[in-house]
């Protein structure tokens, strides 16, 4: 099992660019998440599924949009990337189950010049 | 609403102190409740969890048990090394919800 892959590891955008970042599981969890860490803030969540077809916002979802459309896979697209969106992107999976953990991607370091 | 408080760091630590890092959680509902570590530069990793009251979590000579009475899930390890450098943070997952909520980090550093 590759458990949960992230791509791009790092990227540089300019101001108003798009670019998605790509998320993949291969445990066939139902629950996929997408976190971003920023210095003294822990993590917070931008968006999650709970199944293909399902997603919704987490704490922070403005500038990012998700979609859902097969177990696995699951992109965060940025619309118009901004300065305030520099941060260290985290995708997590898990079984929906009380007791179940994350499963956590190694990250994507984005900066928006 | 669900939350999870943990102490503020930094924290260091000489090698083989004894250590505590704080917790504490507001849920609705019957939570799960977990311990997660990250290393420089990498992803968040479970160290431990516990999935009802009075269980006791425990991993690499780590441990955290579950306290319904005073909700909390304190970290605690007899003798830190170096390699126990790294932020840990405390989680939680409610079924009403169907969230993770974390916590903020604490980040140790342990000096030989």
């Amino acid at each position: 099992n590759a458990g949960v892959t992230q791509t791009p590891k790092f990227q540089v955008l300019k101001t108003g660019q798009s670019m998605t970042l790509q998320c993949a599981q291969d445990m066939n969890h139902e629950y996929m998440s997408w976190y971003r860490q920023d210095p003294g803030m822990g993590l917070r969540l931008i968006h999650y599924s709970v199944g293909a077809g399902i997603t919704d916002q987490g704490e922070v979802p403005n500038g990012y949009n998700v979609s859902r459309s097969t177990t696995e896979d699951f992109p965060l697209r940025l619309l118009s990337a901004a300065p305030s969106q520099t941060s260290v992107y985290f995708c997590a999976s898990s079984y929906l189950r009380q007791g179940n953990e994350q499963f956590f991607g190694p990250g994507t370091r984005l900066t928006v010049l | 609403g669900n939350s999870v408080t943990q102490m503020e760091g930094p924290v260091t630590l000489s090698e083989e102190a004894f250590l505590t890092i704080n917790c504490t959680y507001t849920a609705t509902g019957y939570p799960s409740l977990f311990w997660y570590v990250q290393y420089p530069g990498e992803g968040l990793q479970l160290l431990l969890k516990a999935t009802k009251a009075d269980d006791k979590g425990s991993n690499k000579g780590f441990e955290a048990t579950y306290r319904k009475e005073t909700t909390s899930f304190h970290l605690e390890k007899g003798s830190v090394q170096v390699s126990d450098s790294a932020v840990y943070f405390c989680a939680l997952y409610s079924n009403t919800g169907n969230q993770f909520y974390f916590g903020t980090g604490t980040s140790l550093t342990v000096i030989p």
